[in-house]
């Protein structure tokens, strides 16, 4: 049972404009969420962070946005570089103390395009 | 400053083969982890160690097993490979929950 999705598998946006990339989960546990990104051939690369506690957290043009009530956060770019493409993983903390684990979603591939 | 070492990079084995896919960090991180990547899953975990000493399974642990060595090191062993276990495999180490995991490189292996 896939406890963190990401329903779109990819999303292509025009330079300049905003991506939004959605993630669902279905544990009330989590209480930590992290976006990772991936090139291809490269490990993920830790991106934006939020805690349960929050709603919204900030960083430079990445936004991540909590919507605890709806088990949803999303990851909003803007503005959105070819730089930017790449896949993104959603992610959640599972656990606390030193027996945390991170469930990650399926991922979405971004492109955006000159 | 190398974070979280892989070997090897690539490897092909023959179904029914045994191999070890090694990890290494420098980051004195007490909890280390062992993922797939495959099309359309995203990352799933297989093992798990949050602390020297410890192992635990993950959501997909059937075909491996592994070791923590030490603080440093996280093996993950395949003792008989199959077509199914064909993926790129991450290791990942992380000082603590709510802080950001880092990632290796990967591997990519293939089972023919």
């Amino acid at each position: 049972d896939q406890q963190v999705k990401q329903n779109s598998p990819s999303l292509s946006v025009q330079e300049g404009r905003i991506s939004i990339l959605n993630c669902d989960y279905t544990n009330s546990m989590f209480d930590y969420f992290l976006w990772y990104k991936k090139y291809p051939a490269e490990g993920p690369t830790f991106l934006i962070s939020i805690s349960s506690i929050k709603d919204k957290n900030e960083d430079g043009r990445f936004t991540v946005f909590l919507n605890k009530s709806a088990k949803h956060l999303s990851l909003h770019i803007v503005p959105s570089q070819p730089g930017d493409s790449a896949v993104y993983f959603c992610a959640a903390n599972l656990g606390s103390g030193n027996t945390g684990k991170l469930i990650f979603g399926q991922g979405t591939t971004l492109q955006v395009k000159p | 400053n190398a974070g979280v070492t892989q070997t090897p990079k690539f490897q092909v084995l023959k179904t029914g083969q045994s191999m070890t896919l090694q990890c290494a960090q420098d980051m004195n991180h007490n909890s280390m982890y062992w993922y797939r990547q495959d099309p359309g899953m995203g990352l799933r975990l297989i093992y798990y160690s949050a602390s020297e000493g410890t192992t635990d399974k993950g959501e997909v642990p059937n075909g491996y097993n592994v070791s923590r060595l030490n603080k440093r090191e996280f093996s993950l062993r395949l003792e008989s490979a199959a077509p199914s276990q064909t993926s790129v495999y991450f290791c990942a180490s992380w000082p603590l929950p709510y802080t950001e995991a880092f990632f290796g490189q990967g591997t990519r292996l293939t089972v023919v």
